[in-house]
């Protein structure tokens, strides 16, 4: 098993630019989510799914849009990047636990805005 | 708002040592996970604890969580170079996640 993949692992964005971070994971789970993880910030929920076509916001959605169409693929799109997208985000599926989930992530995509 | 402290921010400890490090919240979570995550890399799932006073171990590593399912800690026992890295905790609530600022462990040989 793969487990979670994220493409690319590195981008370069000028302002205003609008890309799709991509998502993949072969565990068959149904929870799957994103976050940005910032230096002193920790990592912050952006958006998650808890099965094919059921998207929610988390914490910090703005800029930022996802959909659920198959079980496996989370992408996540900037629609018109910003300098303060400049992150390192991380894709993570989770596994359905007694009252909530256990999650497994992704390698990360460095992401710089400039 | 969920939050999720964590203490020490950073600890440089000698091999062969022991260290605790403590992840507290107001809030009582449904489970709580520990993370350790290396640079350029994900966060690698340690344990999930679920049950209030519930311990586990996993080699050198115990976890436990508050009985009151609000607080948890990692203690290591004889710490090798190779636990080096950044400690996470990460609270679950419901279909939500909030995640600790992280304890950056460094282990000397």
């Amino acid at each position: 098993n793969a487990g979670v993949t994220q493409t690319p692992k590195f981008q370069v964005l000028k302002t205003g630019q609008s890309m799709t971070l991509q998502c993949a994971q072969d565990m068959n789970h149904e929870y799957m989510s994103w976050y940005r993880q910032d230096p002193g910030m920790g990592l912050r929920l952006i958006h998650y799914s808890v099965g094919a076509g059921i998207t929610d916001q988390g914490e910090v959605p703005n800029g930022y849009n996802v959909s659920r169409s198959t079980t496996e693929d989370f992408p996540l799109r900037l629609l018109s990047a910003a300098p303060s997208q400049t992150s390192v985000y991380f894709c993570a599926s989770g596994r359905a636990l007694l009252g909530g989930y256990e999650q497994y992530f992704g390698p990360g995509t460095r992401l710089t805005v400039t | 708002t969920q939050l999720l402290e964590q203490s020490p921010q950073f600890l440089s400890i000698q091999e062969g040592e022991n260290l605790t490090v403590y992840c507290n919240s107001s809030s009582v979570f449904s489970s709580l996970q520990w993370y350790r995550q290396e640079p350029g890399e994900g966060p690698v799932l340690l344990v999930t604890v679920v049950t209030g006073g519930e311990v586990k171990k996993l080699k050198r590593l115990t976890f436990q969580f508050g009985d009151a399912r609000k607080d948890s800690s990692l203690h290591i026992t004889a710490a090798q170079p190779g636990d080096t890295g950044l400690y996470l905790c990460a609270g679950n609530y419901g279909q939500n996640f909030v995640f600790g600022p992280g304890t950056r462990l460094s282990v000397l040989p």
